[in-house]
């Protein structure tokens, strides 16, 4: 067990929807990373968030966003999803604010678009 | 650009042999660094061990170890008398820090490594 939390675990929805993942990172953690696994792309980055700001963005479509709260729990939004949007979708956190740290994944949210 | 080079798809190993599973990177970078994850069929993505670029000796994490070769732009993970549970995709991953500014990992396409009994 990473310690990082992830919910909800599986996400089945339709076209067009928007859907929210959350994610707590581990204790004492201050980054929250999000990463996109698909069976064409691989595993991507999508944006980095540090202590509520955001820090670096990968390759998030214009129709995702993400925040972190002042708990540090954070929440990617995904909307107007497609079926390319389906995927296993990872937080990962760490305590540093540059991806040289480890990186501590949760067991991702597993979505599913219909 | 960055770019992590995974050449074995798939390996079959014997149980208690040593394994090797190769990463090739690309940085124009000075600093960085290289990771190896671990994902068992669960799907759940477990750190392994990481190597900076700066770091004079390679890294060792119990049966694990990474051997890095910095001029050859390679890392490779080494893992010492494999076990079925070891039956898993093995992801290298390559972090940056360019411009002063943070940056998520560049994984590669993963090696699927399957145990035999």
């Amino acid at each position: 067990d990473s310690g990082v939390t992830q919910t909800p675990k599986h996400l089945i929805t339709a076209t067009g929807q928007r859907v929210t993942l959350r994610c707590s990172p581990r204790s004492g953690d201050l980054s929250v990373y999000w990463y996109q696994q698909s069976l064409d792309q691989g595993l991507q980055f999508l944006i980095q968030y540090y202590n509520g700001e955001e820090r670096a963005k990968g390759n998030i479509l214009e129709r995702f966003s993400a925040q972190q709260f002042p708990d540090l729990h954070s929440e990617l939004n995904l909307s107007s999803l497609e079926l390319g949007d389906s995927a296993l979708y990872f937080c990962a956190s760490s305590v540093g604010d540059d991806s040289s740290y480890e990186q501590y994944f949760g067991p991702g949210t597993r979505l599913t678009v219909t | 650009a960055q770019k992590i080079t995974q050449t074995q798809p798939g390996m079959f190993v014997q149980e208690k042999e040593a394994v090797t599973l190769d990463c090739t990177y690309d940085t124009s970078d000075p600093s960085y660094g290289l990771f190896w994850y671990k994902q068992p069929s669960s799907g759940e993505m477990i750190f392994l061990i990481y190597q900076g670029s700066y770091d004079q000796q390679n890294a060792t994490e119990g049966r694990y170890s990474l051997n890095f070769q910095k001029a050859r732009k390679s890392a490779n993970l080494v893992i010492s008398a494999s076990q079925l549970g070891d039956s898993a995709m093995y992801f290298c991953a390559m972090s940056h820090r360019s411009g002063g500014g943070a940056d998520g990992l560049t994984f590669g396409k993963g090696t699927h490594l399957i145990i035999q009994p």
